[in-house]
């Protein structure tokens, strides 16, 4: 039972536009979302991450939107590049259990020049 | 660079055989994780130890086992090796115990099983 879902699996994107990458979850314990990001030959990288008392997070083109209600968070990369090719991941971890993450199934992001 | 260390890079071996798989953490970290990546599951969470102790426990099956040493190092042993263990195997370090500190993760073990 995957605890995190991500859509899509693949995106293709034109340079300059918005990439959105979204994740749903059911468990209302979660309690911290981040977002990782990984190039070919590489280990993840934490991105951004949100907490779910604010509903945004914006750290330059990257923007994370959450909704609580819906149990729903996105990733949203404005003014994309091709260097952000790559491959996304969303996960989640519970509050008395920060230690265990689990993440979503990664969405491959490929921006075309 | 994360700083944080994985050999070897790639191993093949076969069936029934045993693994070790080692990782050095960022200098300071006391947290270390282990994750496998497959094609079909994504990245899973493993087991994670922190100053030597065992915290978490996620999928990992009973043939894996780990440990981190008084240096820090942690090592996966893998036995009993079965195709579909042929993954990606990364280790990630943290400087504390909750998984709200950033992890950083090494560049992965490429485990082929034949």
């Amino acid at each position: 039972q995957q605890q995190v879902k991500q859509s899509p699996q693949s995106l293709i994107v034109q340079k300059g536009g918005i990439s959105i990458i979204n994740c749903a979850y059911e468990n209302t314990a979660f309690d911290y979302f981040p977002w990782y990001q990984q190039f070919p030959g590489k280990g993840p990288a934490l991105l951004i991450a949100i907490r779910p008392d604010v509903s945004e997070k914006k750290e330059g083109r990257f923007t994370i939107s959450f909704n609580k209600s819906a149990k729903q968070f996105s990733l949203h990369i404005m003014d994309s590049q091709p260097g952000d090719s790559a491959t996304y991941f969303c996960a989640a971890s519970k509050k008395d259990n920060f230690n265990k993450f689990y993440f979503g199934s990664g969405t491959k992001l490929n921006v075309k020049p | 660079d994360s700083g944080v260390t994985q050999t070897p890079k790639h191993l093949i071996t076969a069936t029934g055989q045993r693994v070790t798989l080692r990782c050095s953490p960022r200098s300071g970290d006391l947290s270390v994780y282990w994750y496998q990546q497959s094609l079909d599951q994504g990245l899973q969470f493993l087991i994670q130890y922190y100053n030597g102790e065992e915290r978490a426990k996620g999928n990992i099956l009973e043939r894996f086992s780990a440990q981190q040493f008084p240096d820090l190092h942690s090592e996966l042993n893998l036995s009993s090796l079965e195709l579909g263990d042929s993954a990606l195997y990364f280790c990630a370090s943290s400087v504390g115990l909750a998984g709200y500190y950033e992890q950083y993760f090494g560049p992965g073990t490429r485990l082929t099983v034949t």
